[in-house]
């Protein structure tokens, strides 16, 4: 069964300060990974997406990692501002006779505090 | 900034009743979705629409659900008899390839409640 797992389910940190969320996948064969940030009542916003063959992708300062062989991606996000509270959802797609199953992450909830 | 548009934000509904979701794609989007989070549970996929009609339907897309393009520009989702469980956050989006290759863009999400 496919299933993303990810870490902290929760996060409060300091504004200025660098954190890692972490998401762990079961979903094969795999197709590609994504970050997105949802805003509390708000639809996600995408942030980042890696395919097989991509190991580190930034946008601005979110950094992602994927290690394809141990099924683990991170989100880094660096100098934190007030404005990063929300929720991180990770959602990896994986191919199945020519569609894509998508799996989503329950999410890390992050509160950036001053 | 193109975005997807969902309308209405809220919207309330008596158990039994049927409800239509309504959402305006990004224009030169050919693919469309259909999602729904449960307060406090993750985002769920329900179903996917390509060419007019339904590419891919998860598990929670029963007979009691329906999708619609009924013109150039809206994308629709129907519920013909809402349970108490169908209440949630509903979100459209909206991608210009498959989802294999580009992201998807979401709307702002219709919250249904079924009293």
């Amino acid at each position: 069964k496919n299933q993303v797992e990810q870490s902290p389910q929760s996060l409060i940190i300091l504004e200025g300060k660098n954190c890692t969320l972490q998401c762990n996948y079961t979903v094969s064969p795999f197709s590609n990974l994504r970050w997105y940030k949802q805003d509390t009542g708000r639809g996600p916003v995408s942030l980042t997406i890696m395919t097989f063959s991509e190991n580190t992708k930034s946008n601005g300062r979110y950094t992602a990692t994927l290690d394809a062989d141990t099924k683990q991606s991170s989100l880094h996000i660096t100098a934190s501002q007030l404005s990063d509270s929300a929720s991180y959802i990770c959602v990896v797609s994986a191919n199945s006779g020519g569609y894509q199953k998508v799996t989503f992450g329950i999410g890390t909830k992050l509160q950036v505090i001053p | 900034e193109p975005e997807v548009t969902q309308t209405p934000s809220h919207q309330v509904t008596q158990m039994g009743q049927e409800v239509i979701l309504r959402c305006v794609p990004i224009s030169n989007h050919l693919y469309f979705y259909w999602y729904r989070q449960i307060l406090g549970q993750k985002v769920e996929f329900l179903v996917s629409f390509y060419n007019n009609e339904i590419s891919e339907k998860s598990e929670i897309f029963d007979d009691q659900f329906s999708v619609e393009r009924p013109d150039g520009s809206n994308f629709t989702l129907k519920i013909r008899s809402t349970k108490l469980e169908d209440s949630a956050m509903y979100f459209c989006a909206s991608s210009e390839e498959s989802r294999a290759r580009t992201e998807a863009f979401f709307g702002q999400g219709t919250r249904l409640t079924v009293v």
